[in-house]
């Protein structure tokens, strides 16, 4: 069965405090592989998107980074604008075009 | 270039009621998909549509319909609305391809009393 599973569910880090999240996936025929930031109450905010095995992308603080079984949300020196929920998602090939979406890492930055 | 809008942002229905939420995508996307979002199961695909035809369906009961029209904008309508469907929904474009971006509207909070 096709699966996303995102960890940790919830990390706290002081500010400036680098870390990484994991997104890994049990998918055939990986499409894309999309991050998005949730802030509370509203909808999922695009970040990036991966297509192939030792891919990068980067956005100020974020870098992504995907292998042929996981990916890393890497965030550098992050401050508390940075607190939110990361939501990956994966797009695997066939007919359909769903996504599915992994159930978060909740992130608490503080001061 | 305007996102993703949805209409109404806000939503009290009681049980037994029926509701239809509206969703415009982003000037250009022909897909629209919509999704269920609640704290114990994350966000869940319902269906998606491609000029004005279902592509894909989740897993859902059949009270769960949409629909897309001409240019685009999609409604979905949740008929006999129970207590367990009160969540966030919200809606996604995409210009057609799988593996393009989806992006996200703000979401409509359904309330079901």
């Amino acid at each position: 069965e096709d699966q996303v599973t995102q960890s940790p569910e919830a990390l706290r880090l002081q500010e400036g405090e680098s870390s990484s999240l994991n997104c890994s996936y049990t998918v055939s025929g990986l499409r894309g592989l999309f991050w998005y930031r949730q802030d509370p109450g509203k909808g999922p905010e695009f970040l990036f998107t991966l297509y192939s095995a030792g891919e990068e992308k980067e956005k100020e603080r974020l870098k992504a980074t995907l292998t042929k079984k996981e990916s890393f949300l890497h965030i550098t020196a992050p401050k508390p604008e940075d607190s939110a929920t990361y939501l990956c998602a994966v797009q695997f090939g066939g007919a359909t075009n769903k996504l599915i979406f992994g159930t978060g890492t909740l992130l608490a930055v503080q001061p | 270039k305007a996102g993703v809008t949805q209409t109404p942002r806000y939503l009290i229905k009681t049980r037994g009621q029926q509701v239809t939420l509206s969703c415009s995508p982003i000037s250009g996307h022909r897909s629209v998909s919509w999704y269920q979002q609640t704290p114990g199961q994350g966000l869940q695909f319902l269906f998606e549509y491609f000029s004005e035809t279902q592509r894909n369906k989740g897993n859902f009961p059949g009270r769960f319909s949409g629909r897309q029209f001409s240019n685009s904008r999609s409604e979905m309508n949740v008929s006999t609305l129970e207590l367990g469907d009160s969540a966030l929904y919200l809606c996604a474009s995409r210009r057609q391809g799988a593996s393009d971006t989806q992006y996200f509207g703000p979401g409509t909070r359904l309330t079901v009393l």
